[in-house]
């Protein structure tokens, strides 16, 4: 079945780099959409970027300075790099997969991680 | 960006009872919208896509509707595993996003 799993460090300094991965499985990054979002604790959902199956990306432009996505298809691995973390990047990150493959218009996250608490603090 | 405005922003229903959840978008988003539920510590679930089509293994009594700007969320009939947080998201423009919730709980 459709899995996603991420994983990475639960603390991070102010300052530093965040790298985050996302370990799939039951689906090919060749055909799905990936995508990051985060949640800071007790507050909403914001979309960070995506992975698109054709290996193109896509950046929230408050965070496109700062974020980079990749990926790794012989591994199932989706990556996420972000520097220069503040105290306001604490949360919990999320990978997510689109509803179709080889998707153009359907942007909805129809699978999710189980997410991971990502703590920026000195 | 376009900016999604979700009403309440919290309620409380009985078993039984019909509930709605609003979402205003800052722009006609063409039926780009989708409906999620959180649970405390879980992550979102999808439940509505495309304003109004259900995704697949969620109970009937969950329905989407709305056009333009405007959107609404409704279950017919409260259950207790509907309490949580609905989010609505725009999928029409980069950057997808959100509005900042509803929690709705078992009065």
């Amino acid at each position: 079945q459709v899995q996603l799993k991420e994983s990475g460090p639960g603390l991070v300094q102010p300052s530093q780099t965040l790298s985050l991965t996302c370990t799939v499985s039951g689906f090919s990054l060749t055909s799905y959409n990936v995508h990051w979002v985060r949640q800071p604790p007790g507050k909403g959902l914001e979309w960070m970027g995506r992975m698109r199956y054709n290996g193109d990306t896509s950046y929230n432009s408050a965070l496109k300075s700062r974020l980079s996505i990749s990926r790794d298809t012989s591994k199932n691995q989706v990556f996420l790099k972000m520097n220069s973390l503040q105290t306001d990047d604490t949360g919990t990150y999320y990978c997510t997969r689109d509803r179709l493959p080889y998707n153009n218009w359907d942007n909805w996250f129809a699978y999710w991680g189980q997410g991971t608490l990502v703590t920026v603090s000195s | 960006d376009i900016q999604m405005t979700q009403s309440p922003a919290s309620l409380s229903a009985s078993l039984g009872e019909t509930v709605t959840i609003q979402c205003r978008a800052s722009e006609d988003i063409y039926s780009g919208l989708a409906w999620y539920q959180q649970k405390p510590g879980k992550s979102p679930q999808l439940l509505i896509y495309g304003a109004s089509s259900l995704q697949d293994g969620v109970p009937s009594r969950f329905s989407g509707s709305g056009s333009g700007t405007q959107y609404s969320l409704k279950i017919s009939s409260m259950q207790t595993e509907d309490e949580g947080v609905y989010f609505c998201q725009q999928g029409l423009k980069y950057p997808y996003t959100f509005g900042a919730g509803t929690k709705l709980e078992l009065k």
